[in-house]
């Protein structure tokens, strides 16, 4: 039973326009909330972060949206860039040191 | 710096083999984590350490996976008896302090089960 999920696979989105990743969660226990950006043959890097006392968290281009009620955040990325192609991966914690991963969500920026 | 450092890099072993993984973490990281991703699949949690001991191995698929970790640095994922479900990159991640402080990965292993 996936705690963590990332419905789309993919997702192409012209540079320069804004990208929108999604990620739903079930335990409503959890209330930290990661994104990792992986690239092929590399470990995943840390992106952003927001805790559950929040609704928004802003970094430059990124910014990962809360709903608590929805049990739903998204990550967006405004302009997008070519760089920003990579695996986007949602994560999620419960005060525990187990960190819960989705299955990743694919981001091609076209040119 | 350095950051954390996975061998091999690749692997491909017979069913039935045992291999062994090794994780080198950033230097005064008190947290290791071990993970895989099996094709088409998200991070699955594996193993977590807080300086040597492990409070938390649930996420170890069966009895035939192992980890240690000593001198409170390197770590070893061996696993046994290697079947081809087995297939996937293991990833391990370092931490200073565990809890949400920030992980950082290396490059991971790719295991190929024959």
């Amino acid at each position: 039973d996936q705690q963590v999920k990332q419905n789309s696979p993919s997702l192409s989105v012209q540079e320069g326009r804004i990208s929108i990743l999604n990620c739903d969660y079930t335990n409503s226990m959890f209330d930290y909330f990661l994104w990792y950006k992986k690239y092929p043959a590399e470990g995943p890097t840390f992106l952003i972060s927001i805790s559950s006392i929040k609704d928004k968290n802003e970094d430059g281009r990124f910014t990962v949206f809360l709903n608590k009620s929805a049990k739903h955040l998204s990550l967006h990325i405004v302009p997008s860039q070519p760089g920003d192609s990579a695996v986007y991966f949602c994560a999620a914690s419960d005060r525990d040191d187990k960190i819960i991963f989705g299955k990743g969500t694919r981001l091609h920026i076209l040119p | 710096g350095a950051g954390v450092s996975q061998s091999p890099s690749n692997k491909v072993t017979e069913k039935g083999k045992d291999v062994e993984l090794r994780c080198d973490p950033i230097s005064g990281h008190t947290a290791l984590y071990w993970y895989r991703q099996r094709l088409g699949q998200g991070l699955e949690f594996l193993i977590y350490f807080q300086g040597n001991s492990a409070p938390d191995k649930s996420g170890l698929p069966s009895d035939r996976f192992s980890a240690e970790r000593t001198g409170e640095s390197v770590s070893t994922l061996t696993i046994q008896r290697t079947q081809q479900e087995d297939s996937a990159v293991y990833l391990c991640a370092s931490s200073l302090t565990g809890g949400v402080s920030e992980q950082f990965f290396g490059p991971g292993t790719r295991l190929t089960v024959l």
